[in-house]
């Protein structure tokens, strides 16, 4: 089975601090993603990774960043976090071609106070 | 960009009764999957299918891809089907996934 693990299921952080949300998957799929969903505003895509080095913005990328230096990890930065990025996060991952199945993390819960 | 529509919003259901969940989708896909997301926020995958029908348990899908839609049958529902239900598609030439807005459901002992 896939398995796509995310390091934090819960998160408490101050405004202001640097954040790291990590993402590892197990089944050597070229494609990672980062959603944040909120209530009344389903998902919405943050940044994506094609390879490994290879980033793209997605709809909502300000206030983020994103590294991914192993194929098998992608990484969510809040560089300073804001209460607006009070949020629940979710990782993805699938094979390389766009005929393939989406799995997903656990989701990380970050609270921003 | 695609849309898609899912219908009901929301479903409330006595345990044991049936359901069936729609997803309209407004342009042609290449993907489309049907998720479970779980009390915790999880994202439970429950089919991958861009046409045909599958049955996995309690539960089926089956998508019409020339008339761009797919439905998510739940029979002899239990509480612990309760949650929302995703539709996500995607199209050729992009790596976006679309979502739809979900189906919120509630199974009552």
């Amino acid at each position: 089975d896939v398995k796509v693990t995310q390091s934090s299921r819960y998160l408490v952080k101050r405004t202001g601090e640097k954040v790291f949300l990590e993402c590892v998957q197990d089944m050597d799929h070229e494609n990672m993603f980062w959603y944040r969903q909120d209530p009344g505003l389903g998902l919405r895509l943050i940044y994506f990774s094609y390879d490994v080095k290879m980033k793209e913005k997605g709809d909502i990328p300000e206030g983020y960043s994103v590294s991914r230096e192993k194929k098998e990890r992608f990484s969510l930065i809040l560089e300073s976090a804001s209460t607006t990025q009070t949020s629940m996060y979710l990782c993805a991952s699938r094979t390389s071609a766009n005929t393939g199945e989406l799995f997903f993390g656990e989701g990380s819960r970050l609270t921003v106070l | 960009g695609i849309q898609v529509e899912q219908s009901p919003p929301d479903l409330i259901l006595q345990e044991g009764a049936n359901s069936t969940l729609r997803c309209n989708f407004s342009d042609s896909v290449n993907n489309l999957q049907w998720f479970h997301q779980n009390p915790w926020g999880q994202l439970i995958n429950l089919f991958y299918i861009p046409s045909g029908t599958k049955q996995n348990g309690r539960l089926s899908a089956t998508t019409v891809a020339t008339e761009r839609y797919s439905l998510l049958y739940i029979s002899s529902s239990q509480t612990t089907d309760s949650g929302v239900y995703f539709c996500a598609v995607g199209n050729t030439g992009g790596f976006k996934t679309i979502f739809g807005a979900g189906t919120r459901l509630f199974v009552k002992a």
